[in-house]
């Protein structure tokens, strides 16, 4: 079955205690990307990767580092979380088209932070 | 400033209604893509579309290039059509890709 997992589901931490959100896809996508989602504020972009070791900033990177490492996989790292931070966050993947857009976007089923 | 307007950010209807969610994007956006999230949270993609129109079911999607504007159609509209349904541009950049989002639109079909 063709999907995108994310661990932990919900997680909740400490003022600066580094933690890793993992995200793997199984179907061989070049492009995936981190979103975050709080209310009023909607979706918004946090990191996305073109291919393995290509990545480049979102809307909203700061306090959080990603790698890609391997065409699965791409986790996000939040090395000093801090209360600001709490909140929905999505990974996605997707392929891109010969005319270089992206295709239908898979997403994960989420991961609630809560950073306290 | 949101480079992606979505309307209605809220919108009531009767099992049965023919429901249209419309969505506003500024220049610089490539192609529009639809999402649906229910409550729970799960994310699911509608339609991808950079020119033209597409169904998939009672889903329809527009999209107008040069007035810069898509539509999301729903007919025949069910309870189970209630989520929130999201539009994002996306700005293809050549060796880059991004989504910018707008802030959805509610919808909530009553028996």
């Amino acid at each position: 079955e063709a999907q995108v997992t994310q661990n932990p589901r919900y997680l909740i931490t400490v003022t600066g205690k580094k933690l890793t959100v993992t995200c793997s896809q199984n179907m061989n996508h070049e492009y995936m990307s981190w979103y975050r989602q709080d209310p009023g504020l909607g979706l918004r972009q946090i990191y996305y990767s073109m291919n393995v070791e290509v990545t480049d900033k979102g809307d909203v990177p700061e306090g959080y580092k990603v790698s890609r490492k391997e065409k699965r996989n791409f986790p996000l790292i939040l090395e000093s979380p801090s209360p600001n931070q709490t909140s929905l966050y999505f990974c996605a993947s997707s392929y891109r088209t010969g005319r270089g857009l992206s295709h239908e976007q898979y997403f994960g089923p989420g991961t609630r932070l809560t950073v306290t | 400033k949101n480079e992606v307007e979505q309307s209605p950010q809220n919108l009531t209807a009767q099992e049965g209604e023919f429901i249209t969610i419309n969505c506003s994007y500024s220049v610089g956006i490539s192609a529009l893509h639809w999402l649906q999230q229910h409550p729970g949270g799960g994310i699911v993609s509608l339609f991808m579309l950079s020119s033209g129109k597409k169904k998939h079911g009672r889903l329809i999607a527009t999209i107008n290039i040069q007035e810069k504007h898509s539509s999301l159609h729903i007919t025949a509209s069910h309870p189970r059509d209630s989520a929130v349904y999201i539009c994002a541009g996306e700005n293809y950049g050549g060796a880059t890709n991004k989504l910018i989002f707008g802030t959805g639109t509610l919808l909530a079909v009553q028996p």
